[in-house]
């Protein structure tokens, strides 16, 4: 049973760029959550997907964009991308929203903007 | 703004200690809290859940709850080497959703 899948590992940009980041949800699972978490921090929620929709947001500008698709699968797309964007991103999978529902966290895409 | 607060440690104990791991938080309207494992380099890997106060057990480790106090906290039973690594704690936003809260983690350190 596979389980939440990202994509790129490692990523490398220059500042200004644009990146985009791919998830793939735990088998049975349909609701998509991703995070931020910079170096010696926890995570910090960016927004959560359900039903190809943004259900919640965090504290993140508009610059942070993300899309589900019918499959589950998620994108987080970042623009204009500042130093202060390197971090490990992470995509988390649930069975629901429900708050008793645990996240299931991928490998992380680890993003480095020079 | 919803907190939650962790020792970032080091917590160093002897390999067959006692581990114990605390975490406070704000927002008296959670209602769901993990803990999860962060290896050096690695993502977040859950390892207990509870939701209701009192001890829930799951092998070497429990998890500890007392809403009134507003503290979680994680015992680590015969700590193993393997067991070193950045413990976080994870509350929901409040509200019906699993939107989580992070801790900045207390790295543990279990010496051979």
């Amino acid at each position: 049973d596979a389980g939440v899948t990202q994509s790129p590992t490692h990523l490398i940009k220059t500042r200004g760029q644009q990146v985009t980041l791919r998830c793939s949800p735990k088998s049975g699972h349909d609701t998509v959550s991703w995070y931020q978490q910079a170096l010696g921090q926890g995570p910090q929620f960016i927004f959560q997907y359900y039903e190809e929709e943004e259900r919640q947001r965090g504290n993140f500008p508009d610059r942070f964009s993300g899309h589900q698709f019918p499959n589950y699968s998620s994108e987080l797309n970042v623009n204009a991308l500042l130093l202060g964007d390197s971090a490990l991103y992470l995509c988390a999978s649930s069975l629901d929203r429900g708050g008793n529902s645990p996240l299931h966290f991928g490998n992380g895409t680890r993003l480095t903007v020079t | 703004q919803k907190e939650v607060e962790q020792n970032s440690g080091p917590l160093s104990v002897p390999e067959g200690a006692i581990a114990s791991l605390n975490c406070t938080y704000s927002d008296r309207g959670s209602q769901s809290f993990f803990w999860y494992r962060q290896y050096s380099g690695k993502s977040p890997e859950l390892i207990m859940s509870i939701y209701s106060n009192g001890d829930k057990e799951d092998g070497r480790f429990t998890a500890q709850l007392n809403k009134a106090s507003q503290y979680v906290s994680l015992l680590i039973r015969d700590s193993q080497p393997s067991d070193s690594a950045t413990y976080l704690c994870a509350v929901n936003g409040g509200g019906a959703t699993n939107k989580l809260i992070f801790g900045t983690g207390t790295l543990l350190a279990v010496q051979p």
